[in-house]
């Protein structure tokens, strides 16, 4: 099992450009979340998927948008990029559902620098 | 006002040291605490405690949860310089919403 697999590894952005994050997950969890980290911040959540076919908003979403495509695969947009987004974005799964562990698993992260 | 505090944000031990690490948590919907371990990439999963006074081990390290105080301690014994990174503690609320961390903590182990 790959786990959860997140590309690029690294972007570096002009301001106003667009991109899309990717992120995929082979453990057949329900529920999706793309985070942020920015230095002294801790992770702070953009959007989340709970289950196929929804998404919800973090505490963090402006600026972004999401699109879960299927079970295995939940994209970040930046549809105009500004400096402030400039961060290491992570991507996570868990089984969901309200039995059993809410662990997350977090993929490896995304660099990516808007100048 | 955050929902989880981490204290303190920055700690410089030596090798060999015992260190503990806290975590404070709003008690609104709380539901489970977690530990993450992160190094120079993604956070890596240690506990979730969810019952208060029961402690979880593994290896040196071990956590504890106290529901009266609204508080978690993660121990680590007899360090090592692999144990320096970010330690960051979460909160789950009970729903779909995932996870709200800390802002973590940044252990040294100097040799």
């Amino acid at each position: 099992n790959a786990g959860v697999t997140q590309t690029p590894k690294f972007q570096v952005l002009k301001t106003g450009q667009s991109m899309t994050l990717q992120c995929a997950q082979d453990m057949n969890h329900n529920s999706m979340y793309w985070y942020r980290q920015d230095p002294g911040m801790g992770l702070r959540l953009i959007y989340y998927s709970a289950s196929e076919g929804t998404t919800d908003k973090g505490e963090v979403p402006n600026g972004y948008n999401v699109s879960r495509l299927n079970k295995r695969e939940f994209s970040l947009r930046l549809e105009s990029a500004a400096p402030s987004q400039t961060s290491v974005y992570f991507c996570a799964s868990n089984r969901g559902g309200m039995t059993g562990t809410y662990e997350q698993y977090f993929g490896p992260g995304t660099r990516l620098t808007v100048t | 006002e955050d929902k989880v505090v981490q204290s303190p944000l920055s700690l410089v031990v030596h090798e060999g040291d015992t260190v503990t690490l806290n975590c404070s948590y709003e008690v609104t919907n709380f539901r489970s605490l977690l530990w993450y371990k992160q190094e120079k990439k993604a956070p890596t999963f240690l506990f979730m405690l969810t019952s208060s006074g029961i402690e979880k081990k593994s290896g040196r390290l071990s956590s504890i949860l106290d529901k009266k105080e609204l508080s978690s301690i993660l121990n680590i014994t007899a360090t090592q310089t692999g144990d320096s990174a970010i330690y960051l503690c979460a909160r789950w609320g009970g729903g779909a919403d995932g996870l709200t961390f800390g802002k973590g903590t940044h252990l040294i182990i100097q040799p």
